[in-house]
């Protein structure tokens, strides 16, 4: 069975700095989709930014990005130019590619507060 | 679009109660997920149906829980009766098919608080 582990229970970022948020997982497949999805307090999960594990190219969605090493099975976010509406718990989600009922994995997530 | 529509927002009952979820998908979406989600931990998966069919309940709490999705469009999850440890948030989600391409979108959630 697949896992994802983020180790960083909670982290702070400075308004306008730079914070790199870390996710590792673990698989024995070769094709899959990584995502990191925003939990605010309204509690519904918005999709922030995906991978897909075939392609080498990193993933760009403005000011996210990610660091996808596939071979060491780390999957990270930064989110650069931190404004006060990044605040909220982030979270690491694998999905196999293959699987028919292929559900997402997640991590047990990382709070990220950004201080004005 | 709509977005996936779940109620109530909150629920608060009695241990040993019955409660119930309701969750109506995106329109045409054919594959929809019941996550529960426990304070301080990522979402879990309880539930996937494909239409109105089943195709994962692999880690559904058989003795407690059920759930249903009507005509394969809304979806009910169940709970009775309910212990302590249910208390968490149940997300609903959907998606156009269950293929890894697709992706899922989420309604914000039902938090049930049992005391």
């Amino acid at each position: 069975a697949q896992t994802v582990t983020q180790s960083q229970p909670e982290m702070s970022v400075q308004e306008a700095e730079t914070v790199t948020l870390s996710c590792t997982y673990d698989t024995s497949e070769s094709d899959y989709y990584l995502f990191w999805y925003k939990q605010p307090p309204s509690r519904q999960m918005i999709l922030v930014i995906r991978q897909e594990a075939y392609k080498q190219q990193n993933a760009t969605e403005n000011r996210f990005s990610v660091n996808f090493q596939k071979a060491a099975k780390s999957f990270s976010l930064k989110i650069s130019d931190s404004q006060l509406g990044d605040a909220a718990m982030y979270f690491c989600a694998y999905r196999s590619a293959w699987e028919y009922g292929n559900k997402l994995v997640f991590g047990a997530g990382t709070i990220l507060r950004v201080k004005s | 679009e709509a977005g996936v529509a779940q109620s109530p927002r909150y629920k608060i009952i009695e241990k040993r109660q019955s409660v119930a979820f309701w969750c109506n998908p995106i329109s045409g979406h054919a594959t929809l997920y019941w996550y529960q989600q426990i304070l301080g931990q990522g979402p879990k998966l309880l539930i996937q149906f494909q239409n109105n069919g089943v195709v994962d309940d692999s880690q559904l709490p058989k003795d407690r829980f059920s759930a249903e999705r009507l005509k394969g469009v809304d979806s009910t999850l169940k709970i009775q009766p309910a212990k302590l440890e249910d208390s968490a948030v149940y997300l609903c989600a959907s998606s156009l098919g269950p293929g890894g391409s697709y992706g899922y979108t989420f309604g914000s959630g039902t938090r049930l608080t049992v005391v």
